[in-house]
């Protein structure tokens, strides 16, 4: 059962501190998106990659975040330095070729409390 | 106003009822419909997209797209307990870009 997988599942730290979620897409997905989720602003798309390359990351805050692709097993994003108004669901979602935009899979969540 | 409203809830309907979940968009832009459904601390998993205007029924799910109205709306025939999860509409202008704009969800209980 192929399915994208998140780590940490939760993460808490202190505001100032940098912080690294990491993605694993599914088996042969050469899109990456990366979206946070929040009870004020929903779900909201922060970047995403094809073929390992970033296609729009306009909806990140450029000063803090950055988002990479090692390689094609591997997604990450950093947030250096935390703030509290960073403390949201983190998810991340691979699509195939040709599936972008119907067949967006999300993996479970990175539940991060920036105290 | 944003561009996609979803009426929060939270909506608690008996077992069996039918369920209408609906979302208005201000984007005439937007080709691609999508519903998702997200269990507790789960991801989102989609339901059923649709393109453009008309109607898609996929076993008890039904989905509503009405242009010109700039509404989409999701039936549930025969709601479940196991339906009981937040619905999320999320929508795109398609083509090469794979951006979705979603709405914030409406949490569904459906109660047995």
């Amino acid at each position: 059962d192929a399915r994208v997988t998140q780590t940490p599942r939760d993460k808490v730290t202190e505001m100032g501190q940098e912080v690294t979620m990491r993605c694993q897409p599914i088996l042969g997905h050469n899109t990456v998106f990366w979206y946070r989720q929040t009870m004020m602003q929903g779900l909201e798309l922060l970047a995403y990659f094809r073929n390992r390359a970033p296609l729009d990351d306009s909806g990140m805050p450029k000063d803090r975040f950055s988002a990479e692709m090692p390689d094609a097993t591997l997604a990450t994003l950093k947030i250096q330095p935390s703030e509290p108004r960073d403390s949201a669901v983190y998810f991340c979602a691979s699509a195939p070729p040709r599936g972008g935009l119907t067949e967006q899979y999300f993996g479970p969540g990175t539940r991060l409390t920036v105290t | 106003q944003k561009e996609v409203e979803q009426d929060p809830g939270p909506l608690s309907v008996p077992e069996g009822a039918i369920v209408s979940l609906n979302c208005t968009y201000s984007n005439s832009a937007f080709q691609y419909f999508m519903w998702y459904r997200q269990y507790s601390r789960k991801g989102p998993e989609l339901l059923m997209y649709t393109y453009s205007s008309g109607n898609k029924e996929d076993g008890r799910f039904t989905a509503q797209v009405d242009k010109s109205s700039k509404y989409i709306s999701l039936f549930i025939r025969d709601s479940q307990p196991s339906d009981s999860a937040t619905y999320l509409c999320a929508m795109s202008g398609g083509g090469s870009n794979y951006k979705l704009t979603f709405g914030k969800g409406t949490l569904l209980t459906v109660n047995p």
